[in-house]
């Protein structure tokens, strides 16, 4: 596709319930970057890969947390036993490169409300 | 851990007036780039800065890294309605990883 897509766009579970969020990152890009926006704030880092290596976790709140990219494309971000705090807008982001001089193209995000 | 910081959180100007957003990092960065994400939008690039005390301008916007490289500004001349939105920095480590600050969202009163 032209850009970034995220699936679902809008997910709505029951605490306690796992959910894993999908990012389609733009061909050939080697960055992946997930984060998570609160309403009012800017995008929090989770993690980031080049190609499948997960180069950066530091952001993962805890570790019900995770994030794969097995094959240095596609990502899930992975949330298990969800609670009412995760609820929020989940954004992915691809760069072209591994190097740190280069923009972040964002996708639509997905919205997640744990109930 | 660092943290970037942006003042002020909110901006109302009426159209023709300036606009001018501050953003500081508590350590030095090796880039910072800007970000504009319209209401129910995601955020879009819009530039980046990488030396110190660099300029750049893109037609109405005008953007600064400092000498330290540990702060920067965007300023549009002449605001029009086209400019509404929230307007982000994020810093760059040598480490790769970004840190947005909390934007700053500007209203334009046509």
């Amino acid at each position: 596709g032209a850009g970034v897509s995220q699936s679902p766009r809008y997910k709505v579970t029951k605490r306690g319930q796992d959910v894993a969020l999908r990012c389609d990152p733009i061909s050939g890009h080697v960055s992946l970057y997930w984060y998570r926006q609160a309403l009012g704030q800017g995008p929090e880092f989770l993690t980031y890969f080049n190609y499948e290596a997960q180069q950066d976790k530091s952001g993962l709140p805890n570790d019900r947390f995770s994030a794969e990219r097995p094959e240095g494309s596609i990502s899930t971000l992975t949330i298990q036993r969800t609670e009412q705090r995760d609820s929020a807008m989940y954004r992915c982001a691809s760069s072209p490169a591994g190097r740190s001089y280069n923009e972040q193209f964002f996708g639509p995000g997905t919205r997640l409300t744990v109930l | 851990g660092q943290q970037v910081m942006q003042i002020p959180q909110y901006q109302h100007v009426q159209e023709g007036e300036d606009f001018t957003t501050y953003c500081n990092s508590s350590t030095t960065l090796s880039n910072i780039q800007w970000y504009k994400q319209r209401p129910g939008g995601h955020p879009v690039f819009l530039i980046q800065l990488v030396k110190s005390g660099e300029v750049k301008k893109q037609k109405r916007l005008t953007f600064q890294f400092g000498e330290a490289k540990k702060n920067s500004s965007l300023h549009i001349t002449a605001t029009q309605t086209t400019d509404v939105g929230t307007y982000f920095c994020a810093g760059r480590t040598n480490a790769g990883k970004s840190t947005f600050g909390d934007g700053t969202t500007l209203t334009v009163k046509p």
